[in-house]
């Protein structure tokens, strides 16, 4: 099983909604990541965690709120967002961080915000 | 089932010489094709893209060629630097919007 997957695929929220994106993936991969896209665009690093913790956060702001629930999850909760924050979220995961050389992608999340 | 599939997972080339990097995909509803370049612990960085309409595009000394009746793009890198050492991924977007990542393929550019 070589997958990471993301849920839902797609999510339409209003600006005063919670939602939360979930990851998964059950390679034994330590270091989980969120990234997000705009169309046309590389996508962003927004968040890492290795061990289950948070290594890194790209000053992201505080509408965004990732959460580890354990080695093989990955959640991203949301909370009044803007509509400038409509993209592709992906998650990743991979062996270990700062020692992997290869990264698994979800297939990502489409999230449009009205 | 992989869509998309980078069957290399990796490739050595003298500094100078050109490398290629070769990606196949089997949904014909992939209309927008990517690569992506990764260097240990960083996130990928975008390199260079292509539309399904288009059958070259070229970017400095990167180029990047699709071949839609084969399924099939690569990814030229004129000459190479041994810099440009990293994995290299390539991915589609599908009209429904969704995006699918290939394995990758670590190039290592010997000097």
């Amino acid at each position: 099983d070589t997958e990471v997957t993301q849920t839902p695929k797609h999510l339409v929220m209003g600006m005063t909604n919670k939602k939360s994106l979930k990851c998964e993936q059950h390679m034994g991969h330590r270091a989980m990541y969120w990234y997000k896209q705009k169309a046309k665009k590389p996508p962003e690093l927004m968040f890492v965690y290795s061990y289950e913790k948070l290594s890194i956060n790209e000053s992201v702001p505080s509408r965004f709120s990732p959460e580890c629930p354990n080695s093989s999850l990955l959640n991203l909760h949301l909370h009044a967002l803007q509509p400038e924050d409509s993209a592709l979220y992906l998650c990743a995961s991979s062996p270990m961080y700062r020692e992997e050389n290869t990264i698994y992608f979800g297939e990502g999340s489409w999230l449009t915000v009205v | 089932d992989q869509q998309v599939k980078q069957n290399s997972p990796s490739l050595s080339v003298q500094e100078g010489r050109i490398s290629i990097l070769n990606c196949d995909y089997t949904n014909s509803m992939f209309d927008y094709f990517l690569w992506y370049k990764k260097y240990p612990a960083e996130g990928p960085t975008f390199l260079i893209s292509i539309s399904s309409i288009k059958d070259k595009n070229e970017d400095g000394r990167f180029t990047v060629f699709l071949n839609k009746s084969a399924k099939h793009l690569s990814l030229h890198i004129v000459p190479s630097q041994p810099g440009d050492s990293a994995v290299y991924f390539c991915a589609a977007v599908s009209t429904a919007r969704q995006l699918t990542f290939g394995s990758g393929t670590q190039l290592t550019v010997l000097p």
